[in-house]
C-alpha cells in the first residue's frame, strides 16, 4: 500500500503566484482532509471532506484558497494569488474507522 | 470541543522510559484519545490509540485514568530515532472520521545518547 501520497514535496513561489498541490489518499478511505502546518506549530485544519462532499472548510481562507475533490478520490488544493504568510507545510491525510489519520508527507512551500 | 495539554518538551536519556502526559479535561463520552508521531519533514504517524483504561502495542502504553481526563503515553527503553514531536489528539471517531479534532503544539521529545 502506497499510503497518501502527495505532490509537489516542495515548491517556491514568487508572491502573487498561484500554486496548486496535490493528493492522492489510501484507496478505500472516504474520509480527506487538508491540514497546514507552522514551523514549530502542530497541524491546523483547512478543510475536511467526506467523499466528495466539503464537510467542514470553516477554516478555509476561502478569498485566496480553495479545493476540490473530483470523483471523491484525489483532492487538489489551491492558493491564488500566494501570499508571503502561506509559507509552510501543507499535510493531507485520509482516515478510516479504525486507525484515524494517515498523513502524507506534505509540501512545504516557500512565498519569496 | 475538547483541548488538550501537554509539555512543550522533554528529555530523556536512551535506554529510559518516557511518560508523556495529556490534560483533556473536557473530555466527551464518544471520544477517542490517540496519540501520533512526527518527524521532521513527514506527517504525523499513529501511534495507539484508546477510550479507558490501558492498551498496549508493539511500539507504545496508553494510559487512561476511570475519569479519562488525562492520558499517558509510555515509550519503552527510548532509543535516538524516538526524537519526535508526540501529538495528543482527541476526538470523536464515529463515522469513520475525526470530527472538530485540533492538534495542539505537541511534546518535543530529545532523547539523549
Amino acid at each position: 500500500e502506497a499510503g497518501v501520497v502527495q505532490s509537489p514535496r516542495y515548491k517556491i513561489i514568487e508572491k502573487k503566484q498561484p500554486v496548486a498541490f496535490w493528493c492522492n489518499p489510501i484507496s478505500g478511505h472516504n474520509t480527506l482532509y487538508w491540514y497546514r502546518q507552522n514551523l514549530g506549530q502542530g497541524p491546523e485544519l483547512l478543510i475536511r471532506y467526506e467523499n466528495e462532499e466539503a464537510v467542514d472548510d470553516s477554516q478555509l481562507p476561502k478569498d485566496r484558497f480553495s479545493a476540490e475533490r473530483l470523483k471523491g478520490v484525489d483532492s487538489t488544493l489551491k492558493i491564488q494569488p500566494a501570499e508571503l504568510g502561506d509559507s509552510a507545510v501543507y499535510l493531507c491525510a485520509s482516515s478510516s474507522q479504525d486507525y484515524g489519520y494517515t498523513f502524507g508527507s506534505g509540501t512545504r512551500l516557500t512565498v519569496v | 470541543l475538547a483541548k488538550t495539554t501537554q509539555p512543550i518538551s522533554m528529555d530523556s536519556y536512551e535506554g529510559q522510559e518516557v511518560n508523556i502526559t495529556c490534560s483533556h479535561n473536557n473530555i466527551a463520552t464518544n471520544d477517542y484519545i490517540t496519540w501520533y508521531q512526527q518527524f521532521p519533514s513527514q506527517g504525523p504517524r499513529f501511534i495507539i490509540q484508546g477510550y479507558k483504561t490501558k492498551v498496549t502495542n508493539e511500539v507504545a502504553s496508553l494510559f487512561i485514568p476511570a475519569d479519562r481526563k488525562s492520558s499517558t503515553l509510555s515509550l519503552p527503553r527510548v532509543s535516538l530515532s524516538d526524537t519526535a514531536v508526540y501529538y495528543c489528539l482527541v476526538g470523536d471517531t464515529y463515522s469513520g472520521g475525526y470530527q472538530k479534532v485540533t492538534f495542539g503544539t505537541g511534546t518535543k521529545l530529545q532523547v539523549i545518547p
